[in-house]
């Protein structure tokens, strides 16, 4: 099993600044990933985190305004760049020590309020 | 998009009562995975069960697998109010690369 600890917790920040979420894993993991969290609502997937090359962003997401950076193989950052409202949500960090569809260990998650 | 489909919605039991909910999915699957997640916190992975499985149970929890119909069903039994949560089913995304979620269900479990 893997334990992920994500930071901030929460934060309220102002319209048009940048906020950065760090996700530590305490075991090295294969892959990492991001996903946002509307209130009441499903999972939705931002990217997949690669470790040592650019990641992988799904449908509607892009790598200027959610900028993710993963240095190693138990650390990863999402950066929510230039915020607006519509950004508030819950930013999610998981990993997986198996392939891509196997168990995923997840953060206790960042709540984000864009004023 | 979504891949798997939770029914129903909300859930509301007492406790001892047995819970039921339901999932459906669209394309092919390896395996299918159920996740808790506890208001204000993140998700905790309850069982996985492959394609070529029917049936897995884990503790107070069965999970059952019907690939014909492209559906999956978690059971929990003898509810207790610590079973208050919303539930997801997981299964992969058609690259193969990474976990799509449903809507879940919100099970409430009163004492």
């Amino acid at each position: 099993s893997a334990v992920i600890s994500q930071k901030p917790s929460r934060d309220i920040c102002q319209r048009g600044t940048s906020l950065t979420i760090q996700c530590q894993v305490d075991s090295q993991v294969t892959m990492m990933f991001w996903y946002r969290q509307q209130p009441g609502q499903s999972l939705t997937l931002i990217a997949t985190a690669n470790q040592g090359s650019e990641a992988t962003y799904e449908s509607g997401f892009v790598i200027d305004k959610f900028p993710i950076s993963r240095p190693n193989l138990t650390f990863s950052t999402l950066t929510v760049s230039n915020m607006s409202p519509e950004d508030s949500s819950i930013y999610l960090c998981s990993a997986t020590s198996g392939g891509s569809n196997e168990k995923l260990f997840f953060g206790s998650g960042t709540q984000l309020s864009v004023l | 998009s979504q891949q798997g489909e939770e029914d129903p919605q909300a859930l509301s039991i007492q406790e001892g009562e047995n819970a039921t909910m339901n999932c459906s999915y669209k394309t092919s699957i390896n395996n299918l995975q159920w996740y808790r997640q506890n208001s204000g916190r993140g998700l905790v992975h309850l069982i996985l069960i492959r394609s070529n499985e029917r049936e897995k149970h884990s503790g107070r929890l069965r999970v059952t697998l019907d690939t014909s119909k492209k559906s999956s069903s978690l059971l929990i039994t003898a509810s207790r109010a610590a079973d208050t949560a919303s539930y997801f089913c997981a299964t992969g995304n058609q690259a193969g690369t990474a976990l799509i979620f449903g809507k879940g269900t919100t099970l409430s479990v009163s004492s």
